[in-house]
C-alpha cells in the first residue's frame, strides 16, 4: 500500500537557522498538507496546497514558513529562521482529490531547535 | 473557525471492557469526522470515519456515532485489547460538495487509552 514518506526523521538545528523538511506524498494525490504537533499536544493545521499554490493557511503559518512542490514528487516545508517554539513533530499529509475525504499522514519529522 | 473538544484526556480500561471517547465540534458546516490512532512516535493512522449523512458506522470492534443536532460524535471500542493502547484523536472537517476547498482537519487534544491486561 502506498504511503507518504518524510525526511529526515529527526532534524536538530540552531535557533535562527533555516530548515527544509521534505515529504513525498502518495503519487496520484493532488492535495497536500503540513501539520505540526508540539510534544504532548494536539495536531495543528499549518497549510494546504493544491494546484501548485497555497489554498489555505493557519495563523501559525507566518512569513517564516513557505511551501514548495519543486518537482513532481516532493513537497517541502521551509522555515527560514527557526525559533525555539518551532520545535515540534511536523507531519505531511496527502489526499487523493477533491471528492475523497481521507488524509494519509507521513511518519513525521521531529524538529528540535536549540 | 472550527473548534473540537475531546474527552476524556486519559482513559484506562481492563482488557475486554469497552472504551468510549467523546468529541464535540463547533462549526455546524463540518461534515466529515475521522478518528486517528497514534502509537508512540508513529504517524496518525485513520481507524474509522463518518460523514454527516450517516448516524453510525461500525467496523469490527470499532464504531463511531454522530449526533448532528448536538454536534458531537463518539468512538466506541468494544472488547479492548492491549494493542488498542494508543492516543486517539478525533477531527472535523468540511468538504464542499463541489469538491473545492482545502478540507483541513481540526483535531481534538487526544485521548490516551491504556488497556490493562
Amino acid at each position: 500500500e502506498p504511503e507518504v514518506t518524510q525526511t529526515p526523521s529527526h532534524q536538530v538545528t540552531q535557533m535562527g537557522q533555516e530548515v527544509i523538511l521534505r515529504c513525498v506524498p502518495i503519487s496520484n494525490h493532488l492535495y497536500f498538507y503540513w501539520y505540526r504537533q508540539i510534544l504532548g499536544q494536539k495536531v495543528e493545521f499549518l497549510v494546504s496546497f493544491y494546484n501548485n499554490e497555497i489554498s489555505e493557511k493557519s495563523e501559525i503559518f507566518d512569513d517564516q514558513f513557505s511551501v514548495e512542490r519543486p518537482d513532481g514528487s516532493n513537497f517541502t516545508l521551509k522555515i527560514r529562521s527557526t525559533k525555539l517554539e518551532d520545535s515540534a513533530m511536523y507531519f505531511c499529509a496527502s489526499r487523493e482529490d477533491g471528492y475523497t475525504d481521507t488524509q494519509y499522514f507521513g511518519p513525521g519529522t521531529r524538529l528540535t531547535v536549540l | 473557525g472550527e473548534n473540537v473538544e475531546q474527552h476524556p484526556s486519559t482513559l484506562s480500561v481492563q482488557e475486554g471492557d469497552s472504551a468510549v471517547i467523546k468529541c464535540t465540534y463547533s462549526d455546524s458546516a463540518s461534515n466529515y469526522f475521522p478518528w486517528y490512532k497514534q502509537e508512540l512516535g508513529k504517524r496518525p493512522q485513520l481507524i474509522i470515519d463518518i460523514r454527516s449523512n450517516v448516524g453510525e458506522k461500525k467496523d469490527q470492534r470499532i464504531a463511531v456515532t454522530l449526533n448532528k443536532t448536538a454536534k458531537h460524535f463518539s468512538l466506541h471500542i468494544t472488547e479492548t485489547q492491549p494493542e488498542d493502547s494508543a492516543v486517539y484523536f478525533c477531527a472535523a472537517s468540511r468538504r464542499l460538495w463541489s469538491g473545492a476547498g482545502s478540507y483541513q482537519l481540526t483535531f481534538g487534544k487526544g485521548t490516551k487509552l491504556s488497556v490493562i491486561p
